[in-house]
Formats: structure tokens, sequence, C-alpha cells
């Protein structure tokens, strides 16, 4: 079955530098979820669309955005990078009457130096 | 705002034994989802197990369980037959259901997880 495809799975930044996460859900998934995981640390959730809006917002910094495109893949662009920006980054999504289940990705490994 | 505590930060056991994994959490909330999540070395997070708030039976999944005591805000997962497989990072996590155009979503909140270690 397919699942959560995110890319890259690993990125190598500086700091002040700017880059850009991709996610591509489960076909007929129209909910798609981000969160970041420090070292460490539980998942904390940053942001969420569905069906190509905005449904929720956590704990995104300023410096971050994203966006849910046509074709249901999202994107979480981050600017200004800091090392404390350092984290597992996943994207999940999940299908409304779904059952509420969430479907991870691998996850993108992001390393601010 | 929902809070998940886990206060066992490491456990382990031997092969083929069972274990216990506590959670607790607070919430106003009445309608809500708990799950308890897997994360290996890999750090790919799986789902273990789902269990509706509205539901009194406890949800099974095979070798996994859960006891869910709605009044104790208590969700605790029971791994029987331990394999060495199930070793990993253990989350539990709370979702409130949120609904929108005739569907519902929530965002996930986390416990700080629970280190098992299977021992062979």
């Amino acid at each position: 079955a397919a699942g959560v495809i995110q890319s890259p799975r690993h990125l190598i930044k500086e700091k002040r530098e700017t880059a850009t996460l991709k996610c591509y859900p489960i076909p007929r998934h129209d909910t798609v979820y981000w969160y970041q995981q420090g070292p460490g640390q539980d998942p904390q959730f940053l942001i969420s669309f569905y069906e190509k809006m905005q449904s929720d917002k956590g704990s995104i910094p300023d410096r971050f955005s994203a966006q849910q495109f046509s074709d249901y893949h999202s994107e979480l662009n981050m600017s200004s990078l800091e090392l404390g920006d350092s984290a597992l980054y996943f994207c999940a999504s999940s299908r409304g009457g779904g059952g509420n289940i969430q479907y991870f990705g691998a996850g993108t490994r992001l390393s601010v130096l | 705002a929902q809070t998940v505590t886990q206060s066992q930060p490491e456990m382990s056991v031997q092969e083929a034994e069972t274990v216990t994994l506590s959670c607790t959490y607070d919430t106003s909330e009445n309608n809500y989802y708990l799950f308890w999540y897997k994360q290996p070395p890999s750090r790919q997070m799986i789902l273990v197990i789902r269990q509706e708030a509205y539901k009194q039976q406890n949800a099974t999944e095979n070798r996994f369980s859960v006891n869910f005591q709605k009044a104790a805000k208590s969700f605790s997962l029971k791994i029987s037959d331990s394999q060495l497989g199930d070793t990993a990072m253990y989350f539990c996590a709370f979702m409130k259901q949120n609904y929108a155009g005739g569907t519902s979503y929530g965002k996930l909140t986390f416990g700080q997880g629970t280190i098992l270690t299977v021992h062979p």
C-alpha cells in the first residue's frame, strides 16, 4: 500500500539559510499534519491542512510557513534557519471519515550547522 | 489544553513475557481518541493501537491491548509475548476530535515516551 512520502530524507543547511520540506500524502487523504521532533523529545504539532485550507496551528515559528497544494501535497518552508531548528520533521496524513488515524512519513532530518 | 504524561522513561522485559506501559492524560473534552505509536531506531512513527473515547470496550490488536479507564483518564498499553522487534520508543497520544465539512480531524498531543527494551 502507498505510504506518506517525504523529501528529502536528509537536509543539511547553514544558519540563516532557507529550507523546503515536501510531503506527499497517501492517495485520497485530504488532511496533512506537520510535526517537529527534537533530539530526545516527543513530536510537537506545527500546522495542519484540510482540503488545502489551514485547519490548525501549533507552535510554529513565524519564520516557517506551509501550504497544501491542489494535488494535496504539502510544503513546509523554513527561513532564517537557526541551530535550534535541527530536528526530525514528520508529515502525517489522514482521511476524513477514516477513523482519525494519522499515517506518518519517514521524516526529514534537518541539520543546521 | 490537553496534556499527556508517561511516567516510565524506560522499561525492559524478557522475550515472551508481558509488559505494561502507563499513560495518563488530562482533558475537559468528551469526544477524543487515544493512540499508542511505536518509534523504533529507524525513527519511523508506527501506529500500534487506537481507542475511541466513546467506546467502553478496550481495543485489541493481536499481542497489543489497552486498558482504557475514562474516568481515571488512564490509557495503558499491554504487550503480550514480547518480541525483540518490539524494542522501541512508545508514545501515547491524545487527539481532540474536531469537525469541519462533515469530517473530523485533529492534531496529536504526545507524551514524553517510554523506551522499551526487549531482552533475549
